[in-house]
């Protein structure tokens, strides 16, 4: 257990729609990312937050917003879902800003 | 621009026998080279971070190394339980994390 928690495990949602996805760091941890995993593109960088502000923003579609609140948890807001939005979402934190990642479970986002 | 490039996509070793997985990089202001192993259905899971050309980390059966262009993970005598996908990843200097799309490793027993 790495000590990240991510909510929901699972989400299944229709086209159109908007979800929000949760994450909880490890105790003490100040940095928050974000991440996408599908079967073709891989692992990819979405957003990272250190200490409720923005650091560093990839390639994260408009669509998608995310934010970290005064308690450390953070939140990747998803709407005007598309088929292709349905993959594996990963949260991770750090302690700073450049220290080692751990992951969360991750949240399998279906999109019919 | 930025890039990781992992090679093989895909490696099958029987027991015992040790081999070597390739991350080429291209960045700018190199400020981490990182190496994780992903269990299907898990989040991937920290096993190294390299900073510097010539560094190098063991951990049991792990090695990696580094120089300006490239990592390896070197795993000797593996076991079946070091079947996984591994990933290299690296932090540029504008913080935008890299992921290469991984080496799927399986151990034949």
């Amino acid at each position: 257990d790495s000590g990240v928690t991510q909510t929901p495990k699972h989400l299944i949602t229709a086209t159109g729609q908007r979800v929000t996805l949760r994450c909880s760091p490890r105790s003490g941890d100040l940095s928050v990312y974000w991440y996408q995993q599908s079967l073709d593109q891989g692992l990819q960088f979405l957003i990272h937050y250190y200490n409720g502000e923005e650091r560093a923003k990839g390639n994260i579609l408009e669509r998608f917003s995310a934010q970290q609140f005064p308690d450390l948890h953070s939140e990747l807001n998803l709407s005007s879902l598309e088929l292709g939005d349905s993959a594996l979402y990963f949260c991770a934190s750090s302690v700073a800003l450049t220290d080692i990642q751990y992951f969360g479970a991750g949240t399998r986002l279906s999109v019919l | 621009e930025d890039q990781v490039t992992q090679s093989p996509e895909a490696l099958r070793l029987q027991e015992g026998e040790s081999s070597s997985l390739n991350c080429s990089y291209t960045v700018s202001g190199l400020r981490g080279l990182f190496w994780y192993r992903q269990d299907p259905g898990k989040g991937p899971e920290f096993l190294f971070t390299l900073y510097s050309a010539g560094e190098e980390k063991e951990k049991e059966r792990l090695k990696a190394t580094l120089t300006k262009k490239e990592s390896f993970l070197h795993i000797t005598a593996p076991k079946p339980e070091d079947s996984a996908t591994y990933l290299c990843a690296v932090r540029p200097r504008d913080d935008k994390i890299i992921f290469g799309k991984g080496t799927r490793l399986h151990i034949l027993p």
